[in-house]
């Protein structure tokens, strides 16, 4: 298994750009999440998916948009881009709906905008 | 509401000494409490999870972590720590009741550094 994947390891955009960051799980999880992660912030969670079809969102949604068309991928996109926005960005998932699941993180993202 | 707080941004410590990375958590309920280590350009990795039973709960890498419900806190341990240990740790947790969020929440990150 490959885990969870992300696409592309680095990103620069200008602002007012949009783009999409790709994020896939081949190990049929249910629960998929996105979280950017800035110095002494730790990790901040955008938003989150408990199925396909389901969405909703976290602590930091504003700005990001995303959609969960089947179990396997849930793109995270930036409707246009702001500084503010520079981060690393990391995808997870985990199998159910049980608290005491694990979470599987990907390589991350590191964004920076201009 | 439930939150985490890691109190130290930063812990040294020489090679072969024990080290203790601190963390102290809040639920309305009992936890679920985890720890995660993130090395240099990675995603996290899970170290160890406390669910229930013993308060002593021992994970990867010869690192452990003492769950203490009176002084609600989840320790992270290791009896002699190694160069490689150096990395950014994590606590998470997540409420056990049924109506708490299940949506873990990050602590802020603790970087340790473990010199030769």
């Amino acid at each position: 298994n490959a885990g969870v994947t992300q696409t592309p390891k680095f990103q620069v955009l200008k602002t007012g750009q949009s783009m999409t960051l790709q994020c896939a799980q081949d190990m049929n999880h249910e629960y998929m999440s996105w979280y950017r992660q800035d110095p002494g912030m730790g990790l901040r969670l955008i938003h989150y998916s408990v199925g396909a079809g389901i969405t909703d969102q976290g602590e930091v949604p504003n700005g990001y948009n995303v959609s969960r068309s089947t179990t396997e991928d849930f793109p995270l996109r930036l409707l246009s881009a702001a500084p503010s926005q520079t981060s690393v960005y990391f995808c997870a998932s985990s199998s159910s709906g049980r608290r005491t699941d694990t979470q599987y993180f990907g390589p991350g993202t590191r964004l920076t905008v201009l | 509401a439930q939150s985490v707080a890691q109190p130290e941004d930063q812990v040294n410590v020489a090679e072969g000494n024990p080290l203790t990375v601190k963390c102290t958590y809040s639920v309305s309920g009992n936890p679920y409490l985890f720890w995660y280590v993130q090395y240099p350009n990675r995603g996290l990795q899970f170290l160890l999870k406390y669910i229930t039973g013993d308060n002593l709960v021992k994970g990867s890498y010869g690192f452990e972590a003492e769950f203490n419900k009176s002084q609600t806190s989840f320790h992270l341990k290791k009896p002699s720590a190694l160069v490689s240990d150096s990395a950014l740790y994590f606590c998470a947790v997540r409420d056990r009741r049924s109506g708490g969020s299940y949506i873990p929440t990050f602590g802020r990150g603790t970087s340790l550094i473990v010199h030769p």
